[in-house]
C-alpha cells in the first residue's frame, strides 16, 4: 500500500478561495514533500517540509506537519485557474532493502474562474 | 540550466514487443529515479540509478531494465510488453539522490500497449 495517502481525491473549488489537501503516512520520516503535476506533464518540486519543523510557507502555499499524527496539509492560498492540477505528497521509505520515494494517490484539484 | 529530457514523448507498441526510452538529467545530476504511473497505481517507483549503478530497485518484474551512462543519461527497457504496460513512464534527477534533495522530472513518455 501507498506510504502516502492524500485527502481528498478531488477538489474543486471557487477562483480565489483557499484549497486544503491533507496527507498520511505510515512509517517515521525525515522529511516530507509536495509535488505538483499538472495533466499530461511531470511532476513539479513544491516544497519540502522537515520532521523537526512544524509549518513552513513558500509564497501561497502553507505545509503542516503533525509527526505525532503521521499527517501533513498543503494549504493554497487565494486560488488560481493556473492551480489546477493533481498535488502528491512524497516520504522517503525503505521497503524491501530499497530506498525510494513513495508517493501518495494525490488529490486532484480544479479551481473554476 | 536544461531541465530533465525524455525521449520519446509518445510511443506505440504492440504486445510482446520490447521498447527503450531515454532521459537526460540536469547537468550535474547523478542520480536518476524512474517511476510508472498508471491511473489504478498510482506513481510506482522503479529502479535508480547513480555513478552508473543500480542502487535502489522497486517491485518490479525483471522484464523492466535500465542503465546509467557515464555522462549519467539513462535508459530504461521494457521487454516482452504486456497491455499492462501502458503508462507514463516518469524520470527523475537529483544531484545525488540523497533524502531530502527535490526531485526533477521530466515530462514523461506516453507508452501505449496495443
Amino acid at each position: 500500500s501507498q506510504q502516502g495517502e492524500e485527502d481528498p481525491q478531488a477538489l474543486s473549488i471557487q477562483e480565489g478561495e483557499n484549497a486544503t489537501m491533507n496527507c498520511s503516512y505510515k512509517t517515521s520520516i525525515n522529511n516530507l514533500q509536495w509535488y505538483r503535476q499538472n495533466s499530461g506533464r511531470g511532476l513539479v518540486h513544491l516544497i519540502l517540509i522537515r520532521s523537526n519543523e512544524r509549518e513552513k510557507h513558500s509564497g501561497r502555499l502553507r505545509v503542516t506537519l503533525d509527526t505525532s499524527k503521521k499527517s501533513s496539509s498543503l494549504l493554497i492560498t487565494a486560488s488560481r485557474a493556473a492551480d489546477t492540477a493533481s498535488y502528491f505528497c512524497a516520504t522517503k521509505s525503505i521497503i524491501q532493502g530499497a530506498q525510494k520515494l513513495v508517493f501518495g494517490q494525490g488529490t486532484r484539484l480544479t479551481i473554476n474562474p | 540550466k536544461a531541465g530533465v529530457t525524455q525521449t520519446p514523448r509518445y510511443l506505440i507498441k504492440t504486445r510482446g514487443q520490447q521498447v527503450t526510452l531515454s532521459c537526460s538529467p540536469i547537468s550535474g545530476h547523478r542520480s536518476v529515479s524512474w517511476y510508472q504511473q498508471t491511473p489504478g497505481q498510482g506513481l510506482q517507483f522503479l529502479f535508480e540509478y547513480f555513478s552508473e549503478t543500480q542502487r535502489n530497485k522497486g517491485n518490479f518484474p525483471g522484464r523492466f531494465s535500465g542503465r546509467q551512462f557515464s555522462n549519467s543519461r539513462s535508459e530504461m527497457n521494457v521487454s516482452t510488453l504486456e497491455l499492462g504496460d501502458s503508462a507514463l513512464y516518469l524520470c527523475a534527477s537529483s544531484l545525488t539522490g540523497l533524502e531530502g534533495q527535490p526531485q526533477h522530472f521530466g515530462d514523461g513518455t506516453r507508452l501505449s500497449i496495443l
